[in-house]
Formats: C-alpha cells, sequence, structure tokens
C-alpha cells in the first residue's frame, strides 16, 4: 500500500540552526501538507502546496519557514533559524483530489 | 470561536461497550468531514469519511447533521485496541486545509 514517508524520524537541533524535513508524498498525489503537532495539543496546519506552489499558509508559515519540491518527488520543509518553540511533531501529509489526506510517520524536531 | 471543537475526555469504557464521541463544526460552508485516529506519538491515520447519508464500517458508525453542525462516531463492542485518540477533522471546500479538533481520548479497559 502507498505511504507517505518522512526523514528524520527525530532530529536533534540547537537553537538558531537551519533544519530541513523531508517527506515523499504519495506518487500519484496532488496536493501536499505540512501540519505541526506540539506535544499536548492539537495538530496545526502549517502550508499546502499544490502544482509546484504554495496555494495556502497559516500564520504560524513566517519567513522562517520555506517548502520546496525540489525533484518532483521530494517535499522539504525547512526552518532558517530554529527556536525552542518549534519543538513539535512534524507531520507531511498528500492528497489527490478532494478526499481524505494521508500522513507520514512524522519527524520528531527538538530545539535545544 | 473554535472552528472544530471535541470533548477532550477522557472516556474510560470496559470493552464490550458501545461509546459516542460528538464534534462540532463552526463554518457552515464545510464539505469534507472525516474521524482520524491517533495513538500516542503517532501520525494520524484515517479511521472514516464522514457522508451525509451517515455511513458504516464494521463496528464504527459515523453521523453528519448539517443544520446542527455536528458530526458523531459510534463505536460498537469497543476492543482494547480501540483506544487511542479520535481527531474530528473538516476540510471547508475542495483542497482546502484539513482543520483538526483536539481530539477526544478513548481508553478501553479490560
Amino acid at each position: 500500500e502507498p505511504e507517505v514517508t518522512q526523514t528524520p524520524s527525530h532530529q536533534v537541533t540547537q537553537m538558531g540552526q537551519e533544519v530541513i524535513l523531508r517527506c515523499v508524498p504519495i506518487s500519484n498525489h496532488l496536493y501536499f501538507y505540512w501540519y505541526r503537532q506540539i506535544l499536548g495539543q492539537k495538530v496545526e496546519f502549517l502550508v499546502s502546496f499544490y502544482n509546484n506552489e504554495i496555494s495556502e499558509k497559516s500564520e504560524i508559515f513566517d519567513d522562517q519557514f520555506s517548502v520546496e519540491r525540489p525533484d518532483g518527488s521530494n517535499f522539504t520543509l525547512k526552518i532558517r533559524s530554529t527556536k525552542l518553540e518549534d519543538s513539535a511533531m512534524y507531520f507531511c501529509a498528500s492528497r489527490f483530489d478532494r478526499v481524505e489526506a494521508f500522513f507520514g510517520q512524522g519527524t520528531r524536531l527538538t530545539v535545544v | 470561536r473554535k472552528e472544530v471543537e471535541q470533548d477532550p475526555g477522557p472516556f474510560n469504557v470496559p470493552e464490550g461497550a458501545t461509546v459516542a464521541f460528538n464534534c462540532t463544526y463552526s463554518n457552515s460552508a464545510s464539505q469534507s468531514f472525516f474521524w482520524y485516529r491517533q495513538d500516542c506519538r503517532k501520525e494520524p491515520k484515517l479511521l472514516m469519511s464522514v457522508y451525509s447519508s451517515g455511513n458504516e464500517d464494521g463496528r464504527f458508525t459515523a453521523q453528519l447533521n448539517r443544520a446542527s453542525q455536528y458530526i458523531s462516531l459510534l463505536i460498537r463492542d469497543s476492543k482494547l485496541s480501540d483506544s487511542a485518540t479520535y481527531l474530528c477533522v473538516v476540510s471547508y471546500s475542495g483542497n482546502t486545509p484539513l482543520v483538526f479538533g483536539k481530539g477526544t481520548r478513548l481508553s478501553v479497559i479490560a
């Protein structure tokens, strides 16, 4: 069964460092998303991506964040200068068209 | 006003019990509705989509009431493996991002 894969599963980084979280969406899906979940809180939308551009972003997705689909298969989230409050689970999701979204297993980001 | 509201629980029920979760959403233009299940520190996994006519999948039944902006999930004959957090999820149109409730925690006890 096709699945969304994310790497790494866990990333520890120092405050102020850049991190790149990677995702391989399901191959025939058209819409890609990043969400985050701070421990004990709800899943929050960050950004959606369609047709090689951002289609929507939340207030959380400020200038420190960027997304890219560099090679037609990978979908990356970059955080330029991490802050302690960026510590969370980051989930990538993909969707074909107007149906349910499928989530990757997540990357746990710990900023120290 | 919160977009998707759920009772956080926890609901502690014995094996074999029937349990129901409710969810309300604020945007009347919402078009797609889902229940996802999330185990501790894992990704959300689709449990079922919710259709206007209601739908059933084995022990699980989902209902949608558009007039009241209300979604429900019924679990019959609870199993220990049903212990998880159940997330009510709404999408406002087409492929707009999914909006999550905070989830309802269920513990099924032997």
